[in-house]
């Protein structure tokens, strides 16, 4: 089945203590992305990888970090939490020409 | 600068009444590309709609209902006889024809009141 998959689902976390969200798609698609999700202010684009070793910033990439390493996998890296991290992160990927493929979400609660 | 605008926060409606949910966007790109997600209270965003730019001819498909206009840059939305099943945040994207950047409205709420 073609899905993006991201793990976990729910985290909850400390201010400053690293965490990793993981995010992979099984449908060779060669763009990646991460939104989040918070009220009011919809989805927020945080980085976004056209290809493998490329990635760029979106809108609000302050605090958040990525890498793609393999075409699959795109994870977003907190290196240092903070509680205005709280929110609903999606990752998303496509290609060129086709609609974005969302995973089902990830709720992080930073305390 | 992209934009996207719902400028209808929640909406409330009860069954089987028609609902048009409105988009307003903002771009100086030339090609661009238009969708609609509907996100249900389980959180997962279901894809609605893509609509380049080139293409202005209203789409139907059951009972959804899109009217894209360039003149007024709005992408609405219409549901007809709507349900129960159609309560959900909907959300209006624009995609530039780098095809790597998404803007998203704020979202729409919409309630079926059975």
């Amino acid at each position: 089945e073609a899905q993006v998959t991201q793990n976990p689902r729910y985290l909850i976390t400390v201010t400053g203590k690293k965490l990793t969200v993981t995010c992979s798609q099984n449908m060779n698609h060669e763009y990646m992305s991460w939104y989040r999700q918070d009220p009011g202010l919809g989805l927020r684009q945080i980085y976004y990888s056209m290809n493998v070793e490329v990635t760029d910033k979106g809108d609000v990439p302050e605090g958040y970090k990525v890498s793609r390493k393999e075409k699959r996998n795109f994870p977003l890296i907190l290196e240092s939490p903070s509680p205005n991290q709280t929110s609903l992160y999606f990752c998303a990927s496509g290609n060129f020409d086709s609609p974005l493929h969302f995973g089902n979400g990830t709720r992080l609660t930073v305390t | 600068a992209q934009k996207v605008t719902q400028a209808q926060t929640e909406i409330s409606v009860v069954e089987k009444e028609d609902v048009t949910l409105d988009c307003v966007y903002e771009t100086r790109d030339t090609t661009y590309y238009l969708f609609w997600y509907k996100q249900p209270p389980s959180g997962e965003l279901v894809f609605l709609i893509r609509r380049n730019s080139f293409d202005e001819q209203n789409e139907i498909s059951g009972r959804y209902s899109w009217n894209f206009q360039k003149s007024t840059s709005s992408f609405n939305f219409t549901i007809t006889a709507s349900q129960v099943v159609d309560s959900a945040v909907y959300f209006c994207a624009l995609e530039r024809n780098t095809g790597n950047q998404f803007y998203f409205g704020t979202g729409t709420s919409l309630t079926v009141i059975p």
